[in-house]
């Protein structure tokens, strides 16, 4: 079946550390990957995606390579700010279905 | 901008109660969709709905019904409220069918069932 796995939480940072949020997936045919951020108090909104084996997502300055081989989509930032602060979601959309199934998600608390 | 709007940003409502979320969106999407969102288990899928009068099951359904008369309205209804369904509940919308969609989310309703 599909399922995806996220590291557990919460991860605390300083300001302007690098991040890492490791996110793996077991899915049949070609899947669509998704990283969602939460931020407190609201819904989740798309953070970035990728369509298809070895492309490269990225918004405000968060990336995330999806890596067919090692079935992983792991969430990177190379400054973290406070801003930063939400809950992050890795998703899969299994081929041709429309759906979306979630990791656990992943608290990131980011100190001034 | 895509919005979606649910109705109720919280609810408290009594073990047996029969409970009526309500999502609406402006953006003439075809699908839409009930998640519940829990500590540790991040979000499930309850039900979904690729067109008017039209609805599937998700992971979750049980205990849940939905409803969809019109194309922008997609109600979640507990029959009979439980504890176990004290949760925050998400809505989302987005245009097509197609795997590379991208679903758009309300700001959550957060129920607590006593």
């Amino acid at each position: 079946g599909n399922s995806v796995t996220q590291m557990e939480g919460p991860v605390t940072l300083s300001e302007e550390a690098f991040l890492t949020i490791n996110c793996t997936y077991t899915a049949t045919g070609y899947p669509s990957l998704f990283w969602y951020v939460q931020y407190p108090g609201e819904g989740l909104q798309l953070l970035l995606k990728a369509t298809k084996a070895d492309d490269k997502g990225s918004n405000k300055g968060f990336e995330a390579t999806y890596r067919k081989e090692t079935t992983s989509f792991h969430l990177e930032k190379g400054s973290v700010q406070v801003s930063d602060s939400a809950v992050y979601f890795c998703a899969l959309s299994p081929s041709n279905t429309g759906k979306l199934i979630f990791g656990q998600g992943t608290t990131l608390q980011v100190k001034p | 901008d895509v919005k979606v709007t649910q109705s109720s940003r919280y609810l408290v409502k009594r073990t047996g109660e029969k409970v009526f979320l309500e999502c609406v969106q402006d953006m003439d999407h075809e699908n839409m969709f009930w998640y519940r969102q829990d500590p540790g288990l991040g979000l499930r899928l309850i039900y979904f709905s690729y067109d008017v009068k039209m609805k599937e099951k998700g992971d979750i359904p049980e205990g849940y019904s939905v409803s969809r008369e019109k194309k922008e309205r997609f109600s979640l209804i507990l029959e009979s409220a439980s504890t176990n369904q004290t949760s925050m509940y998400l809505c989302a919308s987005s245009p097509e069918v197609l795997a590379k969609n991208i679903q758009y989310f309300g700001a959550g309703t957060r129920l607590s069932v006593l």
